[in-house]
């Protein structure tokens, strides 16, 4: 399996302008997460995702960040207007409610986002 | 609400010596994870605690789950350059994973 794929790698945008970040799970999960890390506040939760449905989106910032899940295979995360205080790595993750280690937690390498 | 402490935040080691990484957590959980975060690149897991007295071990490192205590604990054993990482431990609640704040290890010749 080639594991949670995230693009882009890296992004540079300045301030005010769209962002979609977007992540595609390992094939079977069903749940996936979106993080954000920064040195200031750590690794924070931002939303996950149960079979597509959002079940808890309490550490999305505010209303200017927003995802979906349309299918199985794919998320997004989409920041819009985009602030520098934004600029972090966003991690996805996924995990399946079955196996030896369900619940277990997969990530992805990550999106370097630099709003300027 | 399940607060996930880790101690110590930083952790300086010769190479060669033992040490271990304590996390507590504030309530009841039966799943623990282990994570391991080079600088610049993505978390990947270490261990998987699923019960009570459950013992993993990988090399040079060996963690522990006590969930009557609310304590995992990973031990380093003679500890190497390439284990300078930051390793983080997750408390498991429903399906979500409460990361504690990492403790940053590192081994110096």
């Amino acid at each position: 399996d080639a594991g949670v794929i995230q693009s882009p790698r890296h992004e540079v945008t300045e301030m005010g302008q769209e962002v979609t970040l977007r992540c595609k799970p390992i094939s079977g999960h069903n749940s996936l997460f979106w993080y954000r890390q920064t040195m200031m506040r750590g690794l924070e939760l931002l939303i996950y995702f149960n079979n597509n449905v959002p079940i808890d989106d309490s550490g999305m910032p505010e209303d200017r960040f927003s995802a979906k899940m349309p299918n199985a295979s794919f998320s997004t995360l989409k920041i819009q207007p985009s602030e520098p205080r934004d600029s972090a790595v966003y991690f996805c993750a996924s995990s399946s409610h079955s196996g030896v280690n369900s619940y277990e937690q997969y990530f992805g390498p990550g999106t370097r986002l630099t709003v300027t | 609400e399940l607060k996930v402490e880790q101690n110590p935040l930083f952790l300086s080691m010769q190479e060669g010596k033992n040490y271990t990484i304590y996390c507590n957590y504030s309530t009841t959980s039966d799943r623990l994870y282990w994570y391991r975060q080079d600088p610049g690149k993505s978390l990947e897991s270490l261990f998987v605690l699923l019960s009570n007295g459950a013992v993993k071990q990988e090399g040079r490192l060996m963690a522990s789950l006590d969930t009557k205590a609310r304590l995992s604990t990973l031990h380093i054993t003679a500890a190497v350059h390439d284990l300078s990482a930051t390793y983080f431990c997750a408390v498991g609640r429903a399906n979500k994973l409460i990361f504690g704040t990492g403790t940053l290890l590192a081994v110096q010749p």
